[in-house]
């Protein structure tokens, strides 16, 4: 079965401290992996992906095959990446598959 | 372009009656999906077109959803004989194809349905 589990409903830290948002995957093959984020009243959209290996707003993610998992950390939370957090799985066909989503709050 | 565009962007009907959104995708992506999310839970695939052909449907869809895409543009998801476990937000999102892969996908604001 093709699955993203996304432990954390909500996740709340303090301005400056580091943040990790956990995915865990369940998938036979080679997944791709994403990132997607939801800013207050905006649209979902894409935050990175695992094959560019990226840092897209000081965010970083690294497929660990091992461990299945594509977690998301910033060493250093601001207040503007407040947002809904989903991680996806693009697996045998070509339709993202999403986890539940995290909320993250990052407080002054 | 402005992007992938929804419309309506809310819609409240009666249990029963047939309700009908439309999506139109950015202009050069020929892969268009529909998506359905409920509170607290992530966006779940319903549907995905490349061009005017549907390439696949989940099981979670119902005989009473059903969507178009014509031409290969636009696109329409019909709900019919709505129930109360219909309400929900619908997204929509298009994408290139690319035979590598890692197609982004890029979403419009969605439809935010409420069955009475």
């Amino acid at each position: 079965a093709q699955r993203v589990t996304q432990p954390e409903k909500l996740l709340s830290v303090f301005k400056g401290a580091p943040v990790e948002l956990k995915c865990n995957y369940s998938y036979s093959g080679s997944p791709e992996l994403f990132w997607y984020v939801q800013y207050s009243r905006q649209r979902l959209q894409l935050l990175l992906r695992h094959i560019s290996r990226e840092s897209i707003k000081g965010f970083t993610a690294d497929l660990n095959k091992g461990e299945t998992s594509f977690h998301l950390k910033k060493p250093f939370a601001q207040e503007e990446d407040s947002a809904m957090y989903y991680c996806a799985l693009r697996g045998h066909t070509d339709k993202l598959i999403f986890g539940t989503g995290t909320r993250l709050q990052v407080f002054p | 372009d402005t992007g992938v565009s929804q419309d309506p962007r809310h819609k409240i009907t009666k249990r029963g009656q047939n309700v009908t959104f439309r999506c139109d995708p950015i202009s050069e992506h020929n892969r268009l999906y529909w998506y359905r999310q409920t509170l607290g839970q992530g966006p779940e695939f319903l549907t995905y077109f490349q061009n005017e052909a549907q390439l696949e449907k989940s099981r979670l869809l119902s005989d009473r959803f059903s969507a178009e895409r014509p031409k290969g543009s636009f696109s329409t998801l019909e709900i019919q004989r709505t129930e109360q476990g219909d309400s929900a937000m619908y997204l929509c999102a298009s994408s290139p194809w690319v035979i590598s892969g890692a197609n982004v996908l890029t979403f419009g604001a969605g439809s935010r349905l409420t069955v009475l």
